[in-house]
């Protein structure tokens, strides 16, 4: 078990270009998360899974973006037509459904745009 | 949203000094947690507390569940050079969704050896 896994670890895009991001949770986990952090804040919720359902998404979450699940175990995140105000930390956590649940978070995607 | 107040938010401390630092919320909480965060990395869990008035150590951290339901502490004991990073705390709205974590805004924690 090596953990949440993120792919890329960086990525820098010019405006307007579309990106996807990739996370494979550890393996037993059936609840999936991606949320976003910018610069001096605490990370914030974008949109959760529970196996291949996606169960909400934060308003955060316009129209540009739209992650999938597709058979309950990576998960994919895609940005199109990319702005600057999307550069951030994205970052992708999983947990195992319960009464004490604990997400455990990978190492993120540093996206910046140009 | 709910908010998370956390605080301090920085402090400076010399190698061997204990630590307090804690985080409030207007709603009663059931689930907190504590991460710490280095530059480019994302959070690592450290404790997770589930019952008010629960006190839960590792190693030289410990941590409560206010028994308000409605703050929670962390205390680092004998600060190393290693402790430096951001720490968040993140907890579950009691009657909210049962899986969203709230995060504060972080403790940014540097150590002078």
């Amino acid at each position: 078990d090596t953990g949440v896994s993120q792919d890329p670890r960086h990525k820098i895009t010019k405006r307007g270009q579309n990106v996807t991001f990739r996370c494979d949770p550890i393996s037993e986990h059936n609840r999936l998360y991606w949320y976003r952090q910018t610069l001096g804040q605490g990370p914030e919720f974008l949109t959760y899974f529970q196996n291949e359902a996606q169960l909400e998404k934060s308003r955060l979450l316009s129209d540009r973006f739209s992650a999938e699940r597709p058979k309950g175990s990576f998960s994919t995140l895609e940005i199109q037509r990319t702005e600057q105000g999307d550069s951030a930390m994205y970052l992708c956590a999983s947990s195992l459904s319960g009464m004490n649940e604990k997400l455990f978070f990978g190492s993120g995607t540093q996206l910046s745009v140009l | 949203g709910q908010q998370l107040n956390q605080s301090p938010q920085s402090m400076f401390i010399q190698e061997g000094e204990d630590v307090s630092m804690n985080c409030t919320s207007s709603s009663i909480f059931n689930t907190w947690l504590w991460y710490k965060q280095d530059p480019g990395e994302g959070p690592v869990l450290l404790i997770a507390l589930y019952k008010a008035g629960e006190l839960t150590s590792n190693g030289r951290l410990t941590a409560q569940f206010g028994i308000t339901r409605k703050d929670s502490f962390l205390n680092i004991s004998a600060s190393i050079p290693s402790d430096v990073g951001i720490y968040f705390c993140a907890g579950r709205e009691s009657g909210g969704s049962n899986y969203k974590l709230t995060f504060g805004k972080g403790t940014l924690l540097t150590v002078n050896p």
